[in-house]
């Protein structure tokens, strides 16, 4: 049981590049979600996707979209990456909305 | 939306000490869980916790959902125990989890 995995683990882009995180879980979860944390700081909420086939925004979702592939999986794409996208991206799951999340082991993103 | 107050924001502690962190919010919940990002910067789940009082080996957490509060206690702490902890929460009939800005821990050996 690998949990949540995310890749890749490090990334750097040059500004204007895009590119996309890819999330897979193995427990069977409904829900998925993508948070930025910088730092300092908590994490934030970019999109999430309540079940498959639903996404939607969350707390600061400018720059960003998403593909729920089908119900393991959940990619977020940054299609003209900013300066201001660098940031440890979190990807994380549970059984539904409201209960338990669990996160995984982050991508860091540099954008120069 | 719902604001999550975390205190104290830095806190250093001798090996074997104990220690409270408080998580204050300011609206219902639904879910509270308590993490530990270690200096790896990896989130580890500590307590699931909207109601009640749990415990885990030297970690036990105590929700006091009426009074908006809830508290995670540190005994005998540990060098490993070093890192920040974060407290989350999900507003009644909510969809996404927010964060305090939580209590980084240094234990000293």
């Amino acid at each position: 049981n690998a949990g949540v995995t995310q890749t890749p683990k490090f990334q750097v882009l040059k500004t204007g590049q895009s590119m996309t995180l890819q999330c897979a879980q193995d427990m069977n979860h409904n829900s998925m979600y993508w948070y930025r944390q910088d730092p300092g700081m908590g994490l934030r909420l970019i999109y999430y996707s309540a079940s498959e086939g639903t996404t939607d925004k969350g707390e600061v979702p400018n720059g960003y979209n998403v593909s729920r592939l089908n119900k393991r999986e959940f990619s977020l794409r940054l299609e003209s990456a900013a300066p201001s996208q660098t940031s440890v991206y979190f990807c994380a799951s549970s059984g539904r909305v409201d209960s338990e999340q669990f996160f995984g082991p982050g991508t860091r993103l540099t954008v120069l | 939306g719902i604001q999550v107050e975390q205190s104290p924001p830095d806190l250093i502690l001798q090996e074997g000490a104990n220690s409270t962190l408080r998580c204050n919010f300011s609206d219902s919940v639904n879910n509270l869980q308590w993490f530990h990002q270690n200096p790896w910067g990896q989130l580890i789940n500590l307590f699931y916790i909207p109601s009640g009082t749990k415990q885990n080996g030297r970690l036990s957490a105590t929700t006091v959902a009426t009074e908006r509060y809830s508290l995670l206690y540190i005994s005998s702490s540990q060098t490993t125990d070093s890192g920040v902890y974060f407290c989350a929460v999900t507003q009644a009939a909510g969809n996404k989890l927010t964060f305090g800005g939580g209590t980084r821990v240094l234990v000293k050996p």
